[in-house]
């Protein structure tokens, strides 16, 4: 069975900082990694995701994130956020097997 | 494309009532997922589908749930009956899914969500 863990509940950041949100995941087969976004009182959207090839993967809204399989990890990072990216990201392992696992989310919070 | 439409919106309900919430997929789209969000327990799966047949419900909660698909535009899923527990945000979602078990690599396009309270 795959899991997925989001080590951080809550990061709180300035405007225009950098930030990572860590993601790492357990899994018995391969795995393509998906970042979403869920903005107030919306669906999830994706960010980006990663099924093959360069492990460095860019997403919408200057996001990106890179996968290590040696480290089972896929951390999304942004180099200076702003107000607007104050929401709650999920990293998701689908396996070849079938499932969708999300993480427990990161609540983003980006103070002026 | 109007995007994954889910109804109603917001719904609240008594304990023991009957909930029907709805669905209708991207157009051309052939898995739809339907989701469960909750602060204690985060975003759970509870059924997919493909090609409107059910391929998973092993995340269905228990009896009282039931899901249904009987076209490829509309799906529903009823709580009967409702407990207080149930009171959530349901997200429906789809994805296009050409094969069933294949859908791993695809993105999945979710719902603006029903937020279900039982008093």
């Amino acid at each position: 069975a795959q899991s997925v863990t989001q080590l951080d509940s809550q990061v709180p950041v300035f405007e225009e900082a950098p930030v990572e949100l860590r993601c790492n995941y357990s899994s018995s087969v391969s795995v393509y990694l998906f970042w979403y976004v869920q903005y107030p009182n919306q669906g999830l959207q994706l960010l980006l995701k990663y099924l093959s090839g360069s492990t460095l993967v860019k997403g919408i809204n200057g996001f990106e994130a890179e996968f290590n399989k040696s480290q089972t990890s896929f951390h999304l990072r942004k180099p200076s956020v702003h107000i607007s990216d104050t929401a709650e990201y999920f990293c998701a392992v689908n396996t070849n097997a079938g499932k969708s696992t999300f993480g427990d989310g990161t609540t983003l919070t980006v103070k002026p | 494309d109007a995007g994954v439409i889910q109804s109603p919106r917001h719904e609240v309900t008594e304990m023991g009532q009957e909930v029907t919430l709805r669905c209708k997929p991207i157009s051309g789209h052939n898995s739809l997922f339907w989701y469960r969000q909750t602060m204690m327990r985060g975003l759970e799966l509870l059924i997919y589908f493909n090609n409107n047949v059910p391929i998973d419900d092993s995340g269905m909660p228990e009896d009282r749930f039931s899901a249904k698909m009987p076209n490829a535009s509309f799906s529903t899923l009823k709580i009967q009956p409702s407990e207080p527990r149930d009171s959530a945000v349901y997200f429906c979602a789809s994805s296009l899914g050409r094969l069933a078990g294949e859908y791993s690599t695809d993105t999945q396009y979710f719902g603006p969500g029903t937020r279900l309270t039982v008093l």
